[in-house]
């Protein structure tokens, strides 16, 4: 149980275009849902919260206008990377909090942006 | 502010070569602590969550433990398998399912 689904695990664009990605909770359903990025041998830094039916909450320094987050359904969040750039690149991984407040985490989606 | 600290960054061990991985936190009441695995290019994979200060989880060859102030993952006579970077984490009350991480520790263990 508590599987959490990240599409697609691997994307390449070039710089300008927009590129989403979806986080889905298998079999739970996830009220809350969050967003990390991790670079390369660093820990995960949060990006934003999404809850479901309401806006997301933004970290300080993350913007909002670039990183569309969408939270439409109990088992689904999508991060929309919007005009992406090269220093957009990173390594992206969701997250889906279950009742007992566990985050179990996708498997990670690797943007690089050309 | 929640903070999350771990030692060693990095650790090499033999085959067989038990040893201890280190959280130290500090927060304003803590809800929970939690271990992950992490395999590089992947998702972290969850291990433990533990409450409350005494409370120890065992998995195979893993076994965490919680004091008020840090917890510990025993590592008994690990495996090859078992490198990977294991985070540790801390929630908060009242702060939903949000966590705060450590830095990680990187495990490599040599046949």
């Amino acid at each position: 149980g508590a599987v959490v689904s990240q599409h697609p695990s691997w994307v390449i664009c070039k710089s300008g275009t927009s590129v989403k990605i979806e986080c889905r909770s298998l079999d739970f359903q996830a009220t809350t849902m969050f967003w990390y990025r991790q670079f390369p041998k660093q820990s995960l830094m949060l990006m934003a919260t999404s809850n479901e039916g309401s806006k997301a909450t933004y970290e300080q320094g993350v913007e909002k206008d670039k990183f569309l987050i969408n939270h439409a359904s109990l088992t689904l969040s999508t991060l929309t990377v919007t005009s992406a750039h090269p220093e957009d690149s990173s390594f992206y991984i969701c997250s889906a909090g279950d009742r007992v407040l566990t985050q179990y985490f996708g498997p990670g989606t690797r943007l690089l942006v050309l | 502010e929640d903070q999350v600290t771990q030692s060693p960054e990095a650790l090499r061990l033999q085959e067989g070569e038990s040893s201890s991985l280190n959280c130290s936190y500090t927060v304003s009441g803590l809800r929970g602590l939690f271990w992950y695995r992490q395999d590089p290019g992947k998702g972290p994979e969850f291990l433990f969550t533990l409450y409350s200060a005494g409370e120890e989880k065992e998995k195979e060859r893993l076994k965490a433990t919680l004091t008020k102030k840090e917890s510990f993952l025993h590592i008994t006579a690990p495996k090859p398998e078992d490198s990977a970077t294991y985070l540790c984490a801390v929630q908060p009350n009242n702060a939903g399912n949000m966590l705060t991480f450590g830095g990680g520790t990187r495990l490599m263990v040599k046949p």
